[in-house]
């Protein structure tokens, strides 16, 4: 069975950093490209950032909106992928969601606040 | 960027009545394979998306076939036979041929 899970979000000042982690089990995680979406409240779903495998060289590639502020990575022995979020805006306030290129699973989300 | 215009922004059905969802982009989603990366999620309230069908017109694994996708190049259409009071929620389209990856705005489904 497939499984996600999101950590890292909170309550953070605007300015402020984040890091975001996704660790995942049930498939072979270094053939497949991971991607963040973010959902801000009672909003639509917006893509964030994807990162290929190996074989792409781990090619990234991210929204406009948030380019130069975030930095997608991954750990293939961890299963993991990872998303740094900087200079953080109140606009930035989402669910943040990690799932698999393909978009048919997906993690519960993990809540980002920026407030002061 | 590909802009997908998604139609109704709500809908009221009762059950057992189809229902029909309409996504266009703004450019052809044929990718350099020929393959057309168009899905579409249904998130259920408080839920995760749940991917209901792929490249246009695959059903995923579970989904029950009163859901049908159908369309090409730049004209989807997301269609549920006789809608059931589980099926409420809100339906995107999101094309995935073209970066940046983008999602239609939501049709929100109501029982009526």
């Amino acid at each position: 069975e497939v499984q996600i899970l999101e950590t890292g979000g909170g309550l953070v000042k605007p300015g402020g950093s984040l890091r975001l982690s996704c660790a995942t089990s049930g498939f072979n995680f270094n053939d497949y490209f991971m991607n963040w979406v973010r959902q801000a409240p009672g909003k639509g779903l917006e893509w964030v950032a994807q990162i290929r495998n190996k074989n792409y060289n781990y090619a990234t590639y991210y929204a406009e909106s948030l380019e130069g502020r975030v930095t997608i990575s991954r750990d293939d022995s961890k299963s993991s992928v990872y998303l740094q979020v900087s200079s953080l805006r109140a606009e930035d306030t989402a669910i943040y969601y990690c799932t698999i290129y393909g978009y048919k699973h997906w993690g519960q989300g993990v809540m980002v606040t920026v407030s002061s | 960027d590909v802009v997908m215009t998604q139609t109704p922004v709500s809908l009221s059905v009762a059950i057992g009545q189809p229902a029909s969802i309409s996504c266009k982009s703004s450019q052809s989603l044929v990718g350099t394979s020929g393959k057309t990366y168009l899905n579409w999620l249904l998130q259920r309230p408080g839920q995760s998306p749940k991917r209901l069908i792929y490249l246009v017109s695959k059903l995923d694994s579970g989904i029950p076939d009163r859901f049908s996708g159908s369309g090409s190049e730049t004209d989807f259409t997301l269609k549920i036979s006789r809608v059931e009071a589980d099926d409420l929620g809100v339906y995107y389209c999101l094309q995935g041929t073209h970066f940046p990856l983008t999602f239609g705005s939501g049709t929100k489904l109501e029982i009526k």
